[in-house]
C-alpha cells in the first residue's frame, strides 16, 4: 500500500461546477496535509495546507480533513478551464522531516 | 526574490557520465529536498537535509549523493548515470516556524535524460 493515494484521474467537470478531489494516507502519525497544484511543465505551487480535521475554506478552495478516516479531501467551487491542472496531495509526519507526496489527480475542467 | 533556483534546466548525458544538480535558496530555510517526477509515479524523495551539516535518505536514494554545502545550497550528484535516471528533478525548502504551515517551496525543475 502507498503511503499516499490518488485517484490519477482525469477528472473531467464543467465549467462552474464543483470538483472533488480525494486523497487517503497510511501513516497515523501523520499531521499536516497539503495540496499542491501542478500545471504541465511547471513545478507545484501550494493551494492549501490543513491540520485539523474539520474543513478549512479559502476562496474558492476547501480543504477537508478526517483523522479517523485517515482521507483528506479538496473541493474547488465555481470550477474555471484555468483550474485544469494535475493537484497533488502531500503528508508530513512531525520530526521527520519528510513530505510524501501521492500521485497526483489530473482535473479538466470543461468550457 | 529568486526563491529556490535550480541549474541546469534541461541536460542530456549519456550512460555512465557523471553530473551535479546545483540547488540553491535565498529564504533563510533550514531544510532542503531533492524528488524526482516520473509519469504515474507522483513526487518520490531521493534525499533530504534537515538542516545545515545533515542529509538522509528519502524513498528512493539509490544511484545518488547529496552535499549540503552550506545553508543555501543542497546538490544532487548522480556519478554513473543510467537511463532509469531520466527525469524531472526538483529542488525545494522549507522553513522551520514558517509560517504558511510547514510548506515547502519548489525550485523550477530540471529535466534529465539519459540516453
Amino acid at each position: 500500500q502507498k503511503e499516499v493515494e490518488q485517484n490519477s484521474g482525469p477528472l473531467s467537470v464543467p465549467e462552474g461546477a464543483i470538483a472533488s478531489l480525494n486523497c487517503t494516507y497510511s501513516d497515523r502519525g501523520s499531521q499536516s496535509f497539503f495540496w499542491y497544484r501542478q500545471y504541465s511543465g511547471k513545478s507545484p505551487e501550494l493551494i492549501m495546507f490543513i491540520y485539523s480535521n474539520g474543513d478549512k475554506e479559502d476562496g474558492r478552495f476547501t480543504a477537508q480533513l478526517n483523522k479517523a478516516s485517515q482521507y483528506v479531501s479538496l473541493l474547488i467551487r465555481d470550477s474555471q478551464p484555468s483550474d485544469s491542472a494535475t493537484y497533488l496531495c502531500a503528508v508530513s509526519t512531525s520530526g521527520t522531516y519528510k513530505y510524501i507526496f501521492g500521485t497526483g489527480t489530473r482535473l479538466k475542467v470543461l468550457a | 526574490n529568486a526563491g529556490v533556483t535550480q541549474t541546469p534546466k534541461f541536460q542530456v548525458l549519456k550512460t555512465g557520465q557523471s553530473m551535479t544538480l546545483q540547488c540553491a535558496q535565498d529564504m533563510n530555510h533550514n531544510s532542503m529536498y531533492w524528488y524526482r517526477q516520473d509519469p504515474g509515479m507522483g513526487l518520490r524523495l531521493i534525499y533530504y537535509s534537515a538542516s545545515e551539516g545533515t542529509t538522509d535518505k528519502g524513498e528512493v536514494p539509490n544511484g545518488y549523493n547529496v552535499s549540503r554545502l552550506n545553508k543555501r545550497e543542497f546538490s544532487l550528484r548522480l556519478e554513473s548515470a543510467a537511463p532509469s535516471q531520466t527525469s524531472v528533478y526538483f529542488c525545494a525548502s522549507r522553513k522551520l516556524g514558517d509560517p504558511s504551515g510547514n510548506t515547502i517551496y519548489f525550485g523550477e525543475g530540471s529535466w534529465l535524460t539519459v540516453v
